[in-house]
């Protein structure tokens, strides 16, 4: 199957700064990208739907100004959590789409953010 | 009423039993079937793809679709102790659109 990266697995950081997670599709070409973030023992909630060359499409209560995606090309999206607060320790998950006939999504190994 | 629903478990099997797993969603305009699992702190990993109506196999997995029911299941044979972990079923209705999951089963399977 298609293989998606993310970068950095965990990360720790404190409550103010900015932190960059990348999502790479390794072996495919990706138009749309989505994020997703889960809670402990919940299921993926849907952040943003992200496509390449475009802005980016937030879910309803999603800030967009604080988590900031950018989709430069078909096999890199970025996700930017600005101004980060304890409230945003999260698991943050990517996934992309195939192109072509199938209608295939694979994800990410996932994020794991903490703000102290 | 969610347009998926998934029964959360937890559902807890001998190995080497057969695993029953299943979604309904209210949705007819849902073409695209999906289910993944997940093991704690990772990310979901695609199991089955369908489309439209009808079985699929892959080893020891079998995705079923009935859309006239507005039901998909899931079945394991010969369940291990490695398949513990938590299944999604998720859809969609077109290409490019996000998946519409269900709140994942969790299961064990016993030695």
């Amino acid at each position: 199957g298609a293989v998606v990266s993310q970068h950095p697995s965990w990360v720790i950081c404190k409550s103010g700064t900015s932190v960059k997670i990348e999502c790479r599709s390794l072996d495919f070409q990706a138009t749309t990208m989505f994020w997703y973030r889960q809670f402990p023992k919940q299921s993926l909630m849907l952040m943003a739907t992200s496509n390449e060359g475009s802005k980016a499409t937030y879910e309803q209560g999603v800030e967009k100004d604080k988590f900031l995606i950018n989709h430069a090309s078909l096999t890199l999206s970025t996700l930017t959590v600005t101004s980060a607060h304890p409230e945003d320790s999260s698991f943050y998950i990517c996934s992309a789409e195939t192109q072509g006939q199938h209608y295939e999504q694979y994800f990410g190994p996932g994020t794991r953010l903490t703000v102290t | 009423q969610k347009e998926v629903e998934q029964d959360p478990g937890p559902l807890s099997v001998p190995e080497g039993a057969i695993v029953s797993l299943n979604c309904t969603y209210s949705n007819s305009a849902f073409q695209y079937f999906m289910w993944y699992r997940q093991y704690s702190r990772k990310g979901p990993e695609l199991l089955m793809y369908t489309y439209s109506s009808g079985n699929k196999e892959d080893g020891r997995f079998t995705a079923q679709v009935d859309k006239s029911s507005k039901y998909i299941s899931l079945f394991i044979r010969d369940s291990q102790p490695s398949d513990s972990a938590t299944y999604l079923c998720a859809m969609s209705a077109h290409s490019g659109y996000a998946l519409n999951f269900g709140k994942g089963t969790s299961l064990l399977v016993t030695p």
